[in-house]
């Protein structure tokens, strides 16, 4: 079963950019993962599905400001113009025939 | 518009059963597999249990394999989790999530004496 590893926090400037990773375990680098953020006190909310290739498909309401990217067996949500809002945590998700496996999240806080 | 919307979460003592249900609406619930998902206070996501489209495909995490069962109702759009033997560790928010990635409110479930 494949392994998602997140940083457990990140910090950026409010209007700046942020780069978020997820890195999937040896032997699963060619996994599609998905996005997802959850806002304080909030249910999660789906961004995007992620490829190897690093084409994605976001889903309906998500800003530009997001977009993701892969490189080998890492996956990354970039956030542009970082606005009060999306100071969240975000996971990275993945799944297989059995089950949805979740990475540990990354805090993402907004000076 | 998608909505999932659990309902079923209480406080209930070392032991006892529950009964989650998730009503769907806004897309085409009998294509689709389910799931549980849970979040621990102050923890990140965990995955619970996972149904296929028609029901006959179920899946469960170890930690709740055996005491938890999950299933159903296509005609009523309506997805269910049984949860038996419940422990203090399965205090959590369950969400209903579906496999093309919608995400319900939450319910929370509180395991205490």
């Amino acid at each position: 079963q494949p392994v998602l590893t997140q940083s457990s926090s990140a910090s950026a400037s409010l209007g700046s950019s942020v780069k978020l990773t997820c890195a999937l375990s040896s032997g699963h680098s060619s996994y599609i993962i998905a996005w997802h953020q959850q806002q304080p006190g909030k249910a999660p909310r789906y961004l995007m599905k992620l490829e190897t290739s690093g084409s994605y498909n976001k889903g309906s309401g998500v800003p530009d400001r997001f977009s993701g990217s892969s490189s080998g067996a890492d996956r990354y949500l970039t956030i542009s113009d970082l606005q009060s809002e999306d100071e969240a945590d975000y996971y990275c998700e993945t799944w297989d025939s059995n089950s949805r496996v979740f990475g540990g999240g990354t805090k993402l806080t907004v000076l | 518009e998608v909505q999932l919307v659990e309902a079923g979460g209480i406080l209930v003592q070392p032991g006892g059963s529950l009964r989650l249900s998730c009503a769907a609406s806004g897309f085409t619930f009998s294509s689709y597999d389910m799931h549980w998902v849970r979040q621990a206070p102050g923890k990140g996501l965990e995955f619970v249990s996972a149904i296929s489209s028609n029901g006959v495909t179920t899946y469960y995490a170890n930690s709740v394999q055996g005491r938890f069962t999950i299933s159903r109702d296509n005609s009523k759009n309506t997805l269910y989790l049984q949860m038996a033997n419940l422990r203090a560790e399965d205090t959590a928010i369950y969400y209903c999530a579906s496999a093309n990635m919608y995400w319900g409110q939450g319910t929370l479930v509180t395991v205490s004496s």
